[in-house]
């Protein structure tokens, strides 16, 4: 099992342009999630997906969106990257999403916004 | 403001000392875990703590639960180059987990 893998590991951008961060789990989980991890910020939940099909807001998620495509695969769009963006991001899942449930996280994503 | 706050933020120790890193807030959860990240990887679980005044042990680290489920403390005997990373609180609110910013710790052989 390779549990939760992230594309790509890295990226630059520019100012305005677009981008989708990909993540899939093959542990058969029902949830999945979207962190940014900044430096003295801990990590952020920007949306999550507590089943397929359903997607809510995070602490943080203006300037994103979000696609549950499948049970496997949720994936982080950002229209228009601003240098605020410039942050690592981790994709998370777990089997239910209960209270204490196990979260597994990807590899991360180092995204920079010039 | 930091919902969960984690001190100290950093640390830097030789191989063999014991050191304590508090996560404190506010606010009462149902529950709080521990993570360990190593750099240009995820946060990986260590343990969940349920119950308030619980201590559970990991091999040489201890974790501990607060009475009112307000604060939690790890605590690392004879520390090792191997336990050098950075070490985050997460309070669990529903499906959802509150971070703190994380303590960076070093241990020098």
């Amino acid at each position: 099992n390779a549990g939760v893998t992230q594309t790509p590991k890295f990226q630059v951008l520019k100012t305005g342009q677009s981008m989708t961060l990909q993540c899939a789990q093959d542990m058969n989980h029902n949830s999945m999630y979207w962190y940014r991890q900044d430096p003295g910020m801990g990590l952020r939940l920007i949306y999550y997906s507590a089943s397929e099909g359903t997607t809510d807001k995070g602490e943080v998620p203006n300037g994103y969106n979000v696609s549950r495509l499948n049970k496997r695969e949720f994936s982080l769009r950002l229209e228009s990257a601003a240098p605020s963006q410039t942050s690592v991001y981790f994709c998370a899942s777990s089997v239910t999403g209960g209270s204490g449930d196990t979260q597994y996280f990807g590899p991360g994503t180092r995204l920079t916004v010039l | 403001t930091q919902l969960l706050e984690q001190s100290p933020q950093f640390l830097s120790i030789q191989e063999g000392e014991n050191l304590t890193v508090y996560c404190n807030s506010s606010s009462v959860f149902s529950s709080l875990q521990w993570y360990r990240q190593e750099p240009g990887e995820g946060p990986v679980l260590l343990v969940t703590v349920v119950t308030g005044g619980e201590v559970k042990k990991l091999k040489r680290l201890t974790f501990q639960f607060g009475d009112a489920r307000k604060d939690s403390s790890l605590h690392i005997t004879a520390a090792q180059p191997g336990d050098t990373g950075l070490y985050l609180c997460a309070g669990v609110r529903g499906n959802k987990l509150v971070f703190g910013a994380g303590t960076i710790l070093r241990v020098k052989s």
